[in-house]
């Protein structure tokens, strides 16, 4: 069935370097969407950015993610971290055929950044 | 603006006892659904809906029911409440196409002790 992989269960950075969080998938569907949300302490997650075009860059709020079908990998980055960044962090899969339209969400990473 | 509501915040049941949390939409989207958020996991998904009067199983339904008497409701029912379902539970909607994201609720605090 379809999967999403984040392997970083916590990433820890000073501020102002740069940051790279993965995710790799699993569908059999030709065509995915890919998302990131991001979940700030004591809040909900919220939509960060979303593709489903191969190889285009896709950028909001700094960030900026890739969409790479050869290599399944929605990998999220940015070039400097600000102490602000510091959130935990979902890829996502839209899944298709019997999961219809479900949201499959990778286990998380939680980003935390130092002064 | 559209939102998605959950009621209560927080909330602590005793084991045995029978919990209902509450969602309301206003987005007017068909799909809705419930996860439970814990440490490690991530976010799991119990139940879903596709639109009023249906309900499905997610990957974790044992343990919980669920209820979609309208468009914008969809409550999460624990029958015999357990300490094992002490968690943070999010509702949220959205997803009625393949590239339209979610839009989550606040939370909900369920402490069963």
């Amino acid at each position: 069935g379809d999967s999403v992989t984040q392997t970083e269960g916590l990433v820890t950075l000073t501020e102002g370097l740069p940051v790279m969080l993965n995710c790799t998938y699993q569908t059999i569907y030709s065509n995915p969407f890919l998302f990131w949300y991001v979940q700030h302490l004591n809040e909900s997650p919220r939509l960060l950015l979303k593709s489903f075009t191969d190889n285009k860059r896709t950028e909001h709020q700094g960030f900026h993610a890739t969409l790479h079908k050869s290599s399944s990998s929605f990998h999220l980055q940015k070039s400097s971290a600000q102490l602000s960044d510091s959130a935990l962090y979902y890829c996502a899969l839209s899944g298709y055929g019997s999961s219809g339209n479900k949201l499959i969400f990778g286990i998380g990473t939680l980003l935390s950044v130092k002064p | 603006e559209a939102a998605v509501t959950q009621s209560p915040r927080n909330k602590v049941a005793v084991t045995g006892g029978k919990v209902t949390l509450s969602c309301n939409q206003t987005n007017n989207h068909n799909n809705m659904y419930w996860y439970r958020q814990d440490t490690g996991h991530g976010l799991r998904l119990i139940h879903y809906s596709y639109g009023a009067g249906s309900t499905e199983k997610g990957d974790i339904p044992d343990g919980y029911k669920a209820s979609r008497p309208s468009q914008e409701n969809f409550s999460l029912i624990l029958e015999l409440a357990t300490p094992s379902q002490t968690s943070v539970y999010f509702c949220a909607s959205g997803g009625d196409s393949s590239n339209s994201d979610y839009t989550f609720g606040s939370g909900t605090r369920l402490l069963v002790i």
